[in-house]
């Protein structure tokens, strides 16, 4: 067990819906990440926080967006949910810049 | 630009047999971290090694073991005596020092047989 927590594990929707998907760090840990995993694109990073402020980003759809809360959980929004959104999404925290502990993914399912 | 190269998409090998995993990775920056994973089949990401640019010395963890080197740009993964617990799928991660984010390589599936 990594200590990050994601909600819900498994999450099926249809085209054009709405999701959020959430994330519990490590306790002490400011940094989360977020990454998608897809049999075409692999394991991709999408973007990053930083005790409550965006430090980077990647390869994110201008669909999706993220937050950071005071408590330092957080969640990925998904909107306009097409079927190539259909992956495992994982989210990882890290104390300072050190490794990243991922935490067991939500798997979305887009019909 | 960074990159990793996992060229060998799968592997299977019978119990007690030691198997190598290899890592290729590109950058210009001089100081970068090199990661592996390791994802069994219930799905979850487990971390395993963290190896810094500038530390070139192999570490062996149990039955793990891992060769850095630089003058190839290879950070290879191997196991010994392999076991059915091992199958999972391997990936190698690249994280340079301006960015926090990892690059993954394509990941090495592997099979064990009992």
């Amino acid at each position: 067990d990594s200590g990050v927590t994601q909600t819900p594990k498994h999450l099926i929707t249809a085209t054009g819906q709405r999701v959020t998907l959430r994330c519990s760090p490590r306790s002490g840990d400011l940094s989360v990440y977020w990454y998608q995993q897809s049999l075409d694109q692999g394991l991709q990073f999408l973007i990053q926080y930083y005790n409550g402020e965006e430090r980077a980003k990647g390869n994110i759809l201008e669909r999706f967006s993220a937050q950071q809360f005071p408590d330092l959980h957080s969640e990925l929004n998904l909107s306009s949910l097409e079927l190539g959104d259909s992956a495992l999404y994982f989210c990882a925290s890290s104390v300072q810049r050190n490794e990243q502990f991922f935490g067991p993914g939500t798997r979305l399912t887009v019909l | 630009a960074q990159k990793v190269t996992q060229a060998q998409t799968e592997i299977s090998v019978v119990e007690k047999e030691d198997v190598t995993l290899d890592c290729v990775y590109e950058t210009r920056d001089t100081t970068y971290y090199l990661f592996w994973y390791k994802q069994p089949p219930s799905g979850e990401l487990v971390f395993l090694i963290r190896r810094n640019s500038f530390d070139e010395q192999n570490e062996i963890s149990g039955r793990y073991s891992w060769n850095f080197q630089k003058s190839t740009s290879s950070f290879n993964f191997t196991i010994t005596a392999s076991q059915v617990v091992d199958s999972a799928v391997y990936f190698c991660a690249l994280k340079v020092r301006s960015t926090d984010k990892l690059i993954f390589g394509t990941g090495t599936r592997l099979q064990v047989f009992p």
